[in-house]
């Protein structure tokens, strides 16, 4: 059963911390999507890659976030410095790419920095 | 620019009754309309699209949506409600003019509670 990997599930980490969040795409898709759930903001995109290259990451604060890909089975998203206000849940998506077709979600890595 | 507005925070029903989670959009072209579904500490769920074709879309779990392209809703619906339906829903729609995929667009979402 193909499915979206994302690790850590959880991630308690002190402000000021790196943290690093893994995201494993279903094979043979060549989209990601990395977003972000709160309670106030609903689900904001925070990156977009397709064949590894990053399409748009212009919802993603560029001073302490960032995505990569270093291969097609990997996505990061890395936060350094964290601070209280980056707690949510991340999300990865992954998808062919076509406009017609559906998105993947993972279980999510819910992140609290105290 | 495309949005989605979800106007209902919150929809109770009760069991055996008809659903309907609204869902309104706006795009400047062509339209891609998702649905999911969230049940609690899960990700997003696919239920539906509508791409093309037919307009009455049939999903996941019974569920079934009507687009109509002089109108913008894409409701969300259900003939008969079950308490396990109960979850955050969104609403989302893709939009774009070459055939290799923009970003989703996610409504506000609407949580779902069916009563027994």
């Amino acid at each position: 059963d193909a499915r979206v990997t994302q690790t850590p599930r959880h991630k308690v980490t002190e402000m000021g911390q790196e943290v690093t969040m893994r995201c494993q795409p279903i094979l043979g898709h060549n989209t990601v999507f990395w977003y972000r759930q709160t309670m106030m903001q609903g689900l904001e995109l925070l990156a977009y890659f397709r064949n590894r290259a990053p399409l748009d990451d212009s919802g993603m604060p560029k001073d302490r976030f960032s995505a990569e890909m270093p291969d097609a089975t990997l996505a990061t998203l890395k936060i350094q410095p964290s601070e209280p206000r980056d707690s949510a849940v991340y999300f990865c998506a992954s998808g062919t790419g076509h406009m017609n077709t559906e998105a993947f979600f993972g279980q999510g890595t819910r992140l609290t920095v105290v | 620019a495309q949005s989605v507005a979800q106007p209902e925070d919150q929809v109770n029903v009760a069991e055996g009754n008809p659903l309907t989670v609204k869902c309104t959009y706006s795009v400047s072209g062509n339209p891609y309309l998702f649905w999911y579904v969230q049940y609690p500490n899960r990700g997003l769920q696919f239920l539906l699209k509508y791409i093309t074709g037919d307009n009455l879309v049939k999903g996941s779990y019974g569920f079934e949506a009507e687009f109509n392209k002089s109108q913008t809703p894409f409701h969300l619906k259900k003939p008969s409600a079950l308490v396990s339906d109960s979850a955050l829903y969104f609403c989302a729609v893709r939009e774009g003019s070459d055939n290799y995929g923009q970003n989703f667009v996610f409504g506000p979402g609407t949580r779902l509670s069916v009563l027994p």
